[in-house]
């Protein structure tokens, strides 16, 4: 089974600033990294897939980058409504498909 | 719009049994594979099963395996996990989510979730 570890677990930002959230694999996974945005209560939200790639009506603000082992998800300039907490998700070898124990971006 | 609305959760007692539903909408249902992803009170998110556009592949979370059966019925547009001899770590939220691409399990739409409570 591949572990996916995210650090940190807790990142405080300000609104406009950059947030850089990271996420590496116990082994490679190619590109298969998926990104999640979930807010309380609310189910998880699909930001990006194939490390890279934003979802359908992602803002540009967010980006993945990285393969391999270790992936990066930046939010360029922080607005209020991206509070929350998020996962990465690896779906290279599967089952199990396997999810990063999350970071949760607050207001500084 | 794609629509995922998960229902059949519940209190239930150790060694119970509980049966989900995920009622689809706004997509050609019978096309997409399907997963199930529980997340515990507090916790992240937890792989659970996920089943092929035809049923053809079918595939469980090891904690969950020999206990919970995951189903479909495509000309009723819904997704279903059948859940056995329950146990207190069962306590999640579950939510039923569609595959991207089968051979791409991401998940691009989930439902609102359904809990499930398992207590004496």
């Amino acid at each position: 089974e591949i572990v996916m570890t995210q650090s940190p677990a807790t990142l405080s930002v300000s609104p406009g600033e950059r947030a850089t959230l990271s996420c590496r694999a116990s082994q490679s996974v190619s590109s298969n990294l998926a990104w999640y945005q979930q807010k309380p209560g609310q189910a998880p939200r699909l930001l990006i897939y194939g490390a890279s790639t934003r979802a359908t009506g992602i803002p540009a603000r967010f980006s993945g980058s990285g393969s391999g082992t270790e992936f990066t998800l930046t939010i360029s300039s922080l607005q209020s409504e991206d509070f929350a907490v998020y996962y990465c998700q690896q779906y290279n070898n599967w089952p199990p498909v396997t999810f990063g124990g999350g970071t949760k971006v607050e207001i500084k | 719009e794609v629509q995922l609305v998960e229902s059949g959760g519940g209190l239930v007692k150790p060694g119970g049994s509980l049966r989900l539903s995920c009622a689809a909408s706004g997509f050609t249902f019978s096309s997409y594979s399907m997963n199930w992803v529980r997340q515990a009170p507090g916790k992240g998110l937890e792989w659970v099963s996920s089943i092929s556009s035809s049923s053809s592949y079918i595939y469980y979370a090891d904690s969950v395996k020999g206990r919970f059966t995951i189903s479909r019925d495509n000309a009723k547009n819904s997704l279903y996990l059948q859940m056995n001899s329950l146990r207190a770590e069962d306590t999640a939220v579950y939510y039923c989510a569609r595959m991207a691409a089968a051979d791409a399990n991401v998940g691009d739409y989930w439902g609102q979730g359904t809990l499930v409570t398992v207590s004496s």
